[in-house]
């Protein structure tokens, strides 16, 4: 069964203190793996696609890295907007060609000035 | 339009009532999705278009929920005889080939 699991399930830290979220997936075969930012009462926002192990993707203060178990979303010096939720999600090679994606539940990051 | 809009964004109704949630995509986005996002869950699939034709509706939950699309834009997800485990937000996307989704703000669904 695909399956997506986040860690941790909350993270606080002071701002400039970097970090990374991890998302580990067990999937039969992976077209792309995800990332978005969701923020209280509103849609996931994205981020990022990864498609082949040892890929990279950075925006601004975020990198994210992909091997062929496991995704990780590098914080570098956050700042207190940047306290959201993220969302890690992949999609299937089985999907049959269009985009349906498996989430995990989330990693909720806060940032403290 | 610019984004993808959702109404309404929050809709409380007894259970048993019928609702009706509505998703309007981003204009030229040919695929269409629904998913449920509970608390302390992930988001959960419900059901694709492409155009006005639902080739996966594996995550429908039950036949209480039904969804429809018409010319190829705006689509319309019915929940029939409401039950309190339908309480969650509803989240619609939309996406033009294989990049990231374009997600509205959801509509909030309490069943009291």
């Amino acid at each position: 069964e695909d399956q997506v699991t986040q860690s941790p399930e909350a993270l606080r830290l002071q701002e400039g203190e970097s970090s990374s979220l991890n998302c580990s997936y067990t999937v039969s075969g992976l077209r792309g793996l995800f990332w978005y930012r969701q923020d209280p009462g509103k849609g996931p926002e994205f981020l990022f696609t990864l498609y082949s192990a040892g890929e990279e993707k950075e925006k601004e203060r975020l990198k994210a890295t992909l091997t062929k178990k496991e995704s990780f979303l590098h914080i570098t010096a956050p700042k207190p907007e940047d306290s959201a939720t993220y969302l890690c999600a992949v999609q299937p090679l089985t999907s049959g060609g269009y985009n349906k994606l498996i989430f995990g539940a989330g990693t909720r990051l806060a940032v403290h000035p | 339009g610019a984004g993808v809009s959702q109404s309404p964004s929050n809709k409380v109704t007894e259970k048993g009532k019928d609702v009706e949630l509505r998703c309007d995509p981003i204009s030229g986005h040919t695929a269409l999705y629904w998913y449920r996002q509970s608390l302390g869950q992930g988001l959960e699939f419900l059901i694709y278009f492409q155009g006005n034709s639902a080739p996966d509706k594996s995550g429908l939950p039950s036949d209480r929920f039904s969804a429809e699309r018409t010319g190829g834009s705006v689509s319309t997800l019915t929940i029939q005889r409401t039950q309190q485990e339908d309480s969650a937000v509803y989240l619609c996307a939309s996406s033009l080939g294989r990049e990231g989704y374009t997600f509205g703000s959801g509509t909030r669904l309490t069943v009291v």
